[in-house]
């Protein structure tokens, strides 16, 4: 069964802390994402990449950054975690030339206290 | 910019159909997908449509309207089960690579 896998499903971390969250795909998929999914405000973009050291922006990416070294891994980092980064980070994953199917890890949890 | 539309939340009972819409706005348009969420789990995807029309996978049917800019995803013979969270999601701009989710809508199924 192919898989998305976050390394934490819950992370309690304090302000000020670099944070790092950990994405691996054993699908050979060129795209990765991360999103945060926080009530109400459905799933938010934060950041992409769709292929090796490649990255780019997406709609809230303040206050974060990735790294992607290895093709099935996707890092996200927060540089100085504040409270307001607390929510669900989802990470994705889909080949080259599928825009529509993604397939999600199970997320992470952050509190950031 | 993006935006989708869809109902904060919806109820039906078992067995019963019902039908979440979504309404978009994109500058240009690539396709609608869906996702289902349940409490607590990662979204899957349920269905796409990149032409007008209804597109057909069992008990759950996904329609698309370009010229509306409106699609809506249609639940059958509904099941206790089918309780989650459903995402409209469109891949719209050219210069860009990546899914815009709707706010989701939360379908509450009653016995």
């Amino acid at each position: 069964d192919v898989k998305v896998t976050q390394s934490s499903r819950y992370l309690v971390k304090r302000t000020g802390e670099k944070v790092f969250l950990e994405c691996v795909q054993d699908m050979d998929h060129e795209n990765m994402f991360w999103y945060r999914q926080d009530p109400g405000l459905g799933l938010r973009l934060i950041y992409f990449s769709y292929d090796v050291k490649m990255k780019e922006k997406g709609d809230i990416p303040e206050g974060y950054s990735v790294s992607r070294e290895k093709k099935e891994r996707f890092s996200l980092i927060l540089e100085s975690a504040s409270t307001n980064q607390t929510s669900m980070y989802l990470c994705a994953s889909t080949p080259r030339d599928n825009n529509y199917g993604y397939t999600f890890g199970s997320g992470t949890r952050l509190t950031v206290v | 910019g993006q935006s989708l539309e869809q109902p904060s939340e919806v109820t039906a009972v078992e067995g019963a159909i019902v039908q979440i819409n979504c309404t978009y706005q994109t500058s240009g348009f690539y396709g609608l997908s869906w996702y289902q969420q349940h409490d607590g789990g990662a979204p899957t995807f349920l269905s796409y449509n990149a032409l007008d029309g209804l597109e057909e996978t069992g008990r759950f049917s996904s329609f698309l309207s370009r010229s509306d800019s409106y699609g809506y995803l249609l639940l059958q013979e509904l099941q206790m089960k089918d309780s989650a969270s459903y995402f409209c999601a469109v891949k719209g701009d050219t210069g860009r690579r990546a899914l815009t989710f709707g706010s989701g809508t939360r379908l509450q199924v009653q016995p």
